[in-house]
């Protein structure tokens, strides 16, 4: 039971590239998020999504795109990264089967450390 | 909007002494309390989850407890250990649940000396 799984573990983008985030989890867990970290932050929501189709929008969605074809895969695609994207991303999962999808703990990735030059 | 603020950021004590992290937030209508550990370069690890009607958690020597309607919840270490060098968040979810309603700390930075 691997948990949830991050690729690449390091990246390093000139700005305007474009690149995916891999994130997935292999606990079949509804519910899965992106959260960004920078230093002296709490952590950030990006996006999340509440199963297979559907995503939604976080805190700070601006720059990056999502999908969920699966229940198992949640990339992350920045398109034309920034300066401003520089952060280290983390995917988490949890699972939950009542009104609320925190009534179970979250698990993480270990991060993907992005910076963008 | 909800806020949740660690004191201390950072703290140093003496391997073997028990130490009180603390956790405050500012909207009393949360759903439940998760404080998770980071270690450096690493993901958070869920260590303690209370939902709102509970008063306390207890795992090993952790002891997390909350007081919903002071808007504050702290995180007892028993007899620390140098392991237990990392940092420590706390995130409240909102009533109602959501998915976009949780909501994390800085976190305080806490190193136990051998």
């Amino acid at each position: 039971n691997a948990g949830v799984t991050q690729t690449p573990k390091f990246r390093i983008l000139k700005i305007g590239q474009s690149m995916t985030l891999q994130c997935t989890q292999d606990m079949n867990h509804n519910y899965m998020y992106w959260y960004r970290q920078d230093p002296g932050m709490g952590l950030k929501l990006i996006y999340y999504s509440v199963g297979a189709g559907i995503t939604d929008k976080g805190e700070v969605p601006n720059g990056y795109n999502v999908s969920r074809s699966t229940t198992e895969d949640f990339p992350l695609r920045l398109e034309l990264a920034a300066p401003s994207q520089t952060s280290v991303y983390f995917c988490a999962s949890s699972y939950s089967a009542g009104r609320s999808s925190y009534n179970s703990p979250l698990h993480f990735g270990n991060g993907t450390r992005l910076t963008v030059t | 909007k909800q806020e949740v603020t660690q004191i201390p950021a950072a703290l140093s004590v003496p391997e073997g002494e028990n130490l009180v992290l603390n956790c405050s937030f500012t909207d009393s209508a949360i759903y439940n309390l998760q404080w998770f550990r980071q270690d450096p370069g690493k993901g958070l690890t869920s260590l303690l989850l209370i939902q709102s009607s509970q008063r306390e958690q207890t795992s090993g020597r952790l002891n997390a407890s909350l007081d919903k309607s002071s808007g504050r919840s702290t995180l007892y270490i028993a007899a620390s250990q140098p392991g237990d060098s990392a940092t420590y968040l706390c995130a409240v979810s909102r009533s109602g649940g959501g998915a976009d309603g949780l909501t994390f700390g800085k976190g305080t930075h806490l190193i136990i000396q051998p």
